[in-house]
């Protein structure tokens, strides 16, 4: 699986767009992008997916540069509840979807 | 969406001893896996529970140490055996379900 770098900490006013960058120039054609979010304590969350267009759902919207090397999450108004950590995985789909976590981004939202 | 539900919920065990954590999800899924969570740290696979066959194992994890059942589709074991103090983790179990993985509450797991 190819690998994904992201920052390790980001701060967020509540209310305000959160924009979660993600690198991952060894991605293959055939690789997805997802984005997971894990609050403290608790189990991984799925957040979005995409291969190459980009993508919303009432989460978060994903968005995939055309050379698809890289992509940003994008939380629109966040709140404080959005605070955790945020793994951008590229993976395959289907019988080869495992997930390679990486470190991640500890993202907090603040007042 | 799947839900998965995990037993237990924590333990604390002591070194030598063995522990299995159920995993119970209430729908029919192709695939379920097992991943550790050591403190501090992110999420490492340990296995993909296969139905009907012996779990695949990643790299650093073998069977003997951690053997997996999965007896049908909607409910996996992960028994952690002999353990020692380095066990100590959150072990959680996941379903692959059309395109995305959802994830257990997970076990948390302290071996003195």
């Amino acid at each position: 699986d190819a690998k994904t770098t992201q920052p390790p900490s980001m701060d967020c006013a509540e209310g305000r767009a959160a924009n979660l960058p993600c690198n991952h120039s060894t991605i293959s054609g055939n690789e997805y992008v997802y984005w997971y979010r894990q609050i403290h304590s608790q189990g991984p969350q799925y957040i979005i997916h995409g291969l190459k267009n980009n993508e919303t759902n009432e989460m978060a919207s994903l968005i995939i540069t055309e050379d698809r090397k890289s992509s940003t999450l994008i939380l629109p108004h966040a709140t404080l509840r959005d605070t955790a950590v945020y793994y951008c995985i590229v993976s395959l789909t289907g019988t080869a979807s495992k997930l390679t976590f990486g470190t991640g981004t500890r993202l907090q939202v603040t007042l | 969406s799947a839900v998965i539900s995990q037993k237990p919920s924590r333990d604390i065990c002591q070194r030598g001893t063995s522990l299995t954590i159920q995993c119970q999800v209430d729908s029919q899924v192709t695939m379920m896996f097992w991943y550790r969570q050591q403190p501090g740290q992110s999420l490492t696979l340990i296995a993909t529970a296969n139905q009907g066959s012996e779990a695949t194992y990643e790299s650093g994890f073998v069977i003997d140490k951690f053997p997996i059942s999965r007896p049908n589709l909607t409910f996996s074991t992960l028994t952690v055996s002999n353990m020692s103090p380095e066990d100590s983790s959150i072990y959680l179990c996941s379903d692959y379900s059309g395109g995305e993985q959802f994830f257990g509450p997970g076990t948390r797991l302290t071996v003195l």
